[in-house]
């Protein structure tokens, strides 16, 4: 199994364009979140999935779109690049089911600087 | 809003000693987890404990949980120079599977 694979692994981008960073994960896990990393600040929720077709947002959602045609890919769209997005971003998937919560697999991150 | 928050955020050990990190947080939870990260790498789950668990061991480690203190410890035993890494607790709430992380202890190791 890959796991959780992310790309690409590094991205620079001008304020106001737009990407999308790919997640995927083999391990036919029904939960995906996306998480940003800054210093001193921890992990924080972008965006979660609990099943294909089901997305909501987590703490810090604005600026970001996701979606979730698959159970295997969970893509995280930046709709306007802002310097204040220039961040470590880390993809996790994780078995869930019901109100049990799991442990999380993560990706190997793809940090995004915005200039 | 931050759920985890650990202490202290960094340590420095000679090899060999233990290495002791707290995480208190603020609500009822399903379950805390703690997760490492090695430097420029994704996170890597270490060990989970639910809220009806008091202490549980995996290897060298031992996580205790006080629901009535809200926090939680992480005990690393006869560190080694491979455990260098920064250690992130989390906290899962009932009713879904989100996960809310502390800011992390970093832990440096010295041979």
């Amino acid at each position: 199994n890959a796991g959780v694979t992310q790309t690409p692994k590094f991205q620079v981008l001008k304020t106001g364009q737009s990407m999308t960073l790919q997640c995927a994960q083999d391990m036919n896990h029904e939960y995906m979140s996306w998480y940003r990393q800054d210093p001193g600040m921890g992990l924080r929720l972008i965006h979660y999935s609990v099943g294909a077709g089901i997305t909501d947002q987590g703490e810090v959602p604005n600026g970001y779109n996701v979606s979730r045609s698959t159970t295997e890919d969970f893509p995280l769209r930046l709709l306007s690049a802002a310097p204040s997005q220039t961040s470590v971003y880390f993809c996790a998937s994780s078995f869930g089911q019901g109100a049990r919560t799991y442990e999380q697999y993560f990706g190997p991150g793809t940090r995004l600087t915005v200039t | 809003s931050q759920q985890g928050e650990e202490d202290p955020q960094a340590l420095s050990i000679q090899e060999g000693e233990n290495a002791t990190m707290n995480c208190s947080y603020k609500t009822s939870i399903n379950n805390l987890q703690w997760y490492r990260q090695n430097s420029g790498r994704g996170l890597v789950h270490l060990i989970l404990i639910r809220s009806n668990e008091r202490e549980k061991h995996s290897g060298r480690l031992r996580v205790t949980l006080d629901t009535s203190k809200k926090s939680s410890s992480l005990l690393i035993t006869a560190s080694r120079a491979a455990d260098t890494a920064s250690y992130f607790c989390a906290t899962a709430l009932y009713g879904n599977n989100r996960l809310a992380f502390g800011k992390g202890n970093q832990v440096v190791v010295i041979p």
